[in-house]
């Protein structure tokens, strides 16, 4: 079963508007993370934001904001104020506990593309 | 502070060939984790270690291994290459799990 779920393979944005970018995922495991990356055409993936399943507010970090909905399993992520360089993949993923320790699966991404 | 490193950034084998990538985390991180990448698609979990240990894998064949030496660095090797195997193989490393850091990768081409 699909555990992470991004289910805009691409979208386009005007430069300088706010983007919402979708995200769900499955897991029975009461403690987890939730985390987005951004992955450029250079190929690095780049930590972008982490939210824990306990913490009480959404998770901040300068342009971009993380949308928690805990009973809807949802974690979507906000970019606010477009730039050019904010094309690129961007990949929701989530930490479980896992045989031995943890485990961290990734969505299959939304390309995002900023329009000038 | 240096980031994860890959090498080779680009690797061209032939089908049935041997490939080897390398990965070094960043300092005082022990895990390290792999990942595959194909064209356009999502990441793939391949393999986990920590302290010197496999502890886990994703699901693919064994033709995919690997180690981690006692500075942490790791290989992945993978034999008998398949077309399909071409991809971006991406390393990561962790402290404590809270998030990764990861290298630029190594873009492996089967031809």
């Amino acid at each position: 079963a699909q555990k992470i779920t991004q289910t805009q393979p691409g979208m386009f944005v005007q430069e300088k508007e706010a983007v919402t970018l979708d995200c769900t995922y499955d897991t029975s495991d009461p403690s987890y993370g939730l985390f987005w990356y951004k992955q450029p055409s250079s190929g690095e993936m780049i930590f972008l934001i982490y939210q824990g399943s306990y913490d009480q507010q959404n998770a901040t970090e300068g342009r971009y904001s993380l949308n928690f909905q805990k009973a809807r399993k949802s974690a979507n992520l906000v970019i606010s104020a477009s730039q050019l360089g904010d094309s690129a993949m961007y990949f929701c993923a989530m930490r479980e506990a896992w045989t031995g320790g943890f485990k961290t699966i990734f969505g299959a991404g939304t390309r995002l593309f900023v329009k000038a | 502070e240096a980031g994860v490193t890959q090498s080779p950034t680009h690797l061209i084998k032939t089908r049935g060939q041997q490939a080897t990538l390398r990965c070094s985390p960043i300092s005082g991180h022990t895990s390290v984790y792999w990942y595959q990448q194909a064209l356009g698609l999502g990441l793939q979990f391949l393999l986990w270690y920590d302290e010197g240990e496999e502890r886990n894998r994703g699901n693919f064949p064994p033709r995919f291994s690997g180690r981690q030496f006692p500075n942490y660095s790791s290989e992945l090797n993978v034999n008998a290459l398949e077309l399909e195997d071409s991809a971006l193989y991406l390393c990561a490393s962790s402290l404590e799990e809270i998030s990764y850091t990861f290298g630029s990768g190594t873009r492996l081409t089967v031809v």
